[in-house]
């Protein structure tokens, strides 16, 4: 199976800050990388695909980056509505696996 | 973004089996493009995806779990339909329908549905 490690476990920012998660995979999975967020209580949502494609209807202020083991989700002038759990999860090979999170909160 | 939604019985009795459906709406069910797994999320723990399974039949399962589980298609009811037998407790998470293409992944999430396994 493919590990997927994101760093930090948790994370606090200011409104306004720019953070980044990093992602890094045990193998090379090339951009097979979704990023996915989740808000408490509530079922997740795909933000990227292919490591740096957004979704449809996904702002602007949410980038990701890097291909092979190496990945980074980052998001622009935070936002109330921001503050979630973030996962990396890989699609390269089966099974599909998930990063652990990454709780980002308000400081 | 499309409309799924999970239903079945909170509370599963250990040893048992696990049976949850997955209502998609449209007829997409059968798009050859398409593929549609099962992921589950214990309480308060991340996500751990269960298998997928394309409308020609073409399945994938979780090693972990790959014993226990079937995942099928009803394309008359448009619904995905999962089976976990012989369950414990460990099993007790949130279930979550979703689909999946390429190039993009799992790109649609219904809300997910909370089994209990107990006595």
């Amino acid at each position: 199976d493919i590990q997927m490690t994101q760093s930090p476990s948790s994370l606090s920012a200011s409104i306004g800050d720019r953070v980044t998660i990093t992602c890094r995979a045990s193998q090379d999975i090339n951009n097979y990388l979704v990023w996915i967020q989740q808000k408490p209580g509530k079922a997740p949502k795909s933000l990227i695909y292919a490591a740096s494609s957004l979704h449809s209807g996904v702002p602007s202020k949410f980038s990701g980056s890097g291909s092979g083991t190496d990945f980074t989700l980052t998001i622009s002038s935070l936002q109330p509505e921001d503050y979630a759990t973030y996962y990396c999860q890989q699609y390269k090979s089966y099974p599909i696996t998930f990063g652990q999170g990454t709780r980002l909160e308000i400081k | 973004q499309v409309q799924l939604q999970e239903s079945g019985p909170g509370l599963v009795k250990p040893s048992q089996t696990l049976s949850l459906t997955c209502n998609v709406p449209g007829g997409s069910i059968s798009s050859s493009s398409l593929y549609w797994s099962w992921i589950r999320q214990p309480a308060g723990k991340g996500l751990e995806w269960i298998g997928r399974l394309y409308a020609s039949g073409e399945t994938n399962y979780n090693p972990s779990l790959k014993s226990r589980v079937t995942i099928s298609l009803d394309t008359s009811k448009n619904q995905l339909s999962l089976n976990l037998n012989s369950v414990t407790a460990a099993d007790t998470a949130v279930y979550f329908c979703v689909r999946g293409q390429q190039p993009t992944g799992l790109d649609s999430w219904g809300p997910g549905t909370l089994v209990t396994v107990s006595s």
